[in-house]
């Protein structure tokens, strides 16, 4: 079964630093990218960050560029999201989701999800 | 950044009827455009990619369409299960972007 499992959500403070993780199963990690999506309570979706098959391409919202970093570990596959110098603002269900293969060219339509990990900024 | 809108905030129709949902782009995108289907504690699907093009596994009766900056996902008779919020992405250029979403509600 193809499957992505977020983990390493909590509750930190302002100014705080957190990492999640994403363990992928069921399809060859190498072949994808990978994104991170986000999700504040009650809102919508927001993109946070983006990495291709092999980290060569890498992007990231401008609300989190500089404070948040994004990598992959092929031996793992496994996808990570450090996020450091956290604000209120950043609370949020965090998905992982992978890119979708079209014709064998990557598309950034995003094909698989999973059901995410929550961050809570708080005082 | 593309900015993506989309209307109506909540679409109310009956089951069986048809829903028109409608995304607008900031500036052209071309095709690059999906539409998602989140329910409640439920992983986001995947329903259209392309503009056009249904995901493995959706039924026929989602079908999307435009190019450039507008376009409109279409369920032709809704089901119970079809209640939900649906976003549309852009995946033409980075940042990618999504819309606000709209509630598909029973009337």
């Amino acid at each position: 079964e193809v499957q992505l499992v977020e983990s390493g959500g909590g509750v930190v403070r302002p100014g705080g630093s957190l990492r999640l993780s994403c363990a992928a199963s069921g399809f060859t990690f190498d072949d994808y990218g990978m994104s991170w999506v986000r999700q504040a309570p009650g809102k919508g979706l927001e993109w946070v960050s983006g990495i291709n098959w092999n980290g060569g391409s890498i992007g990231y919202a401008d609300s989190v560029k500089g404070r948040f970093t994004i990598s992959r570990d092929s031996a793992k596959n496994s996808l990570y999201l450090q996020m450091n110098s956290l604000r209120d603002e950043d609370t949020a269900l965090y998905h992982c989701a992978r890119a979708s293969m079209v014709r064998g060219i990557i598309s950034w339509a995003f094909d698989i999800w999973g059901q995410g990990t929550m961050v809570a900024v708080s005082s | 950044e593309i900015v993506m809108t989309q209307s109506p905030a909540t679409l109310s129709v009956s089951p069986g009827e048809r829903a028109t949902l409608s995304c607008r782009a900031s500036q052209s995108i071309s095709s690059n455009l999906a539409w998602y289907q989140q329910k409640p504690g439920q992983a986001l699907r995947l329903l259209i990619y392309d503009a056009s093009t249904r995901a493995t596994g959706i039924p026929a009766r989602f079908s999307g369409s435009g190019s450039g900056t507008e376009f409109t996902l279409t369920i032709s008779s809704l089901q119970s299960e079809d209640f939900a919020v649906y976003y549309c992405q852009q995946n033409n250029n980075w940042p990618l972007t999504f819309g606000g979403g709209t509630k598909v509600e029973i009337k």
